[in-house]
């Protein structure tokens, strides 16, 4: 009975590679959300999806593309990967996209290690 | 724009007593959320708790409670007879009503000792 999952957990590649990760939640909610976490753990919003359309996009190299097929699934995928981009990179949804209420729940994080 | 403040990198705390982790924020939105996430070492982020603008009493969940206080905006998570397991990252986040992403603090880890 997962809510937010991701795959895979771990991802090691080479630099200049190209990778996905894919996130599905089972909740029923609208919007979907890209976060990263870097190795002080701070963690930053990228993208965020309302029922597959894009919504935010902060400021992220566009080597970094989302895509949603349907308003249950948001992948991530990653052209050229950097040394750079290692981080974690945790997908999250919520029921509405308006409203300081909309609580956000997590997956459990997939970690990325560019070699 | 939000932002939050966690001022303690660390906090050590015995089994069993009171802790409370500080958070302060800064935002001109009047309508606003603040959320405690936890990230144990095994990495997964937890939803603990929930507080509202508009709310007039304090949040609690369990052995969680927030300590709002709006004219000092500060939103400071208690636990309270810690366990073992309480041993953790805690990040404090903010939500505005105009903008759906979630800010982060800097986190506070926590180590609960015998």
């Amino acid at each position: 009975d997962t809510a937010v999952s991701q795959t895979p957990k771990y991802l090691v590649t080479q630099m200049g590679n190209d990778k996905s990760i894919k996130c599905e939640q089972n909740l029923g909610h609208d919007t979907m959300y890209w976060y990263k976490q870097d190795s002080k753990k701070f963690l930053k919003i990228m993208f965020s999806y309302n029922n597959k359309e894009l919504i935010i996009n902060e400021t992220v190299p566009n080597r970094f593309s989302p895509k949603s097929p349907d308003k249950a699934h948001l992948n991530l995928h990653i052209n050229s990967l950097e040394l750079g981009d290692s981080a974690v990179y945790f997908c999250a949804s919520s029921h509405d996209l308006t409203g300081a209420a909309d609580t956000q729940y997590f997956g459990p994080g997939t970690r990325l290690t560019v070699l | 724009a939000q932002k939050i403040t966690q001022t303690q990198p660390g906090m050590f705390v015995q089994e069993k007593e009171a802790v409370t982790l500080d958070c302060t924020y800064d935002t001109s939105d009047p309508s606003y959320g603040l959320f405690w996430y936890k990230q144990p070492s095994s990495g997964e982020m937890i939803f603990l708790i929930y507080q509202g603008s508009y709310d007039q009493q304090n949040a609690t969940e369990g052995r969680y409670s927030l300590n709002f206080q709006k004219a000092r905006k500060s939103a400071n998570l208690v636990i309270s007879a810690s366990q073992l397991g309480d041993s953790a990252m805690y990040f404090c986040a903010g939500l505005t009503g105009t903008a759906s992403k979630l800010t982060f603090g800097t986190g506070t880890r926590l180590q609960v000792t015998l």
